[in-house]
């Protein structure tokens, strides 16, 4: 079946600029994960839900991220006045519930 | 919160011969560890997992052991090919009744099989 998928693949924003990236999960999986790759390092967790409830934003460096999830489906995270240190591969994961979590492609954003 | 410190950060093994990735962890309730495969590019991909009631798991080449008191678990991969030359990471998370929890990654082992 179709895996997580997201988009858009890649991003280019101008320091400043509000981003939205979108996270397809896995269809049923009743969990989502949001994480943040720098480059050469492991994933960082940013923030957990299931079905639409935000139970874990405590990884969200600031409170120009936001993330939403309002009909326990699809999600979005969202960055707000982007800065250079934004600079990342965001994963979005999925999971039934149980422990394994399924990871998307990832979208590459780049704050120039 | 947790932690999770991977070595070695690089390893490079000869085609055939085993290599072993290995992970301490801090909080003594984690209950879950996860080994995920990342190649240039790509989406990380599980390779094998374990919980902490259990002390060793096998899946062909790949096997993970747990050792609890200690804190620690470890990947072991034998008769090593060139396709296993990618990035591994190790993760912990807390298990409860209530569902699954965000993961805390290790730094990353970057695996070099040499033909």
């Amino acid at each position: 079946g179709a895996g997580v998928s997201q988009s858009p693949r890649y991003k280019v924003a101008k320091r400043g600029q509000d981003v939205a990236l979108r996270c397809d999960p896995i269809s049923g999986h009743v969990s989502l994960f949001w994480y943040q790759q720098a480059l050469g390092q492991g994933p960082e967790f940013l923030t957990y839900f299931q079905n639409e409830a935000q139970l874990d934003k405590s990884g969200l460096p600031s409170d120009r991220f936001f993330a939403e999830r309002p009909e326990g489906s699809v999600s979005t995270l969202k960055i707000q006045r982007t800065q250079q240190e934004d600079s990342a591969v965001y994963l979005c994961a999925s999971s039934t519930g149980t422990d394994t979590q399924y990871f998307g492609p990832g979208t590459r954003l780049t704050v120039l | 919160g947790e932690n999770v410190e991977q070595h070695p950060s690089t390893l490079s093994v000869q085609e055939g011969d085993s290599a072993v990735i290995k992970c301490t962890y801090s909080d003594s309730a984690s209950n879950y560890f996860p080994w995920y495969k990342q190649e240039l590019g790509k989406r990380p991909q599980l390779i094998i997992d374990i919980r902490s009631n259990v002390g060793e798991k096998k899946d062909q080449r790949i096997a993970v052991t747990l050792n609890k008191t200690a804190k620690h678990f470890s990947l072991h991969i034998t008769e090593t090919q060139p396709e296993d030359s990618a990035v591994y990471f190790c993760a912990a998370s807390i298990r409860s009744g209530g569902g699954a929890d965000g993961l805390t990654f290790g730094k990353g082992t970057h695996l070099i099989i040499q033909p």
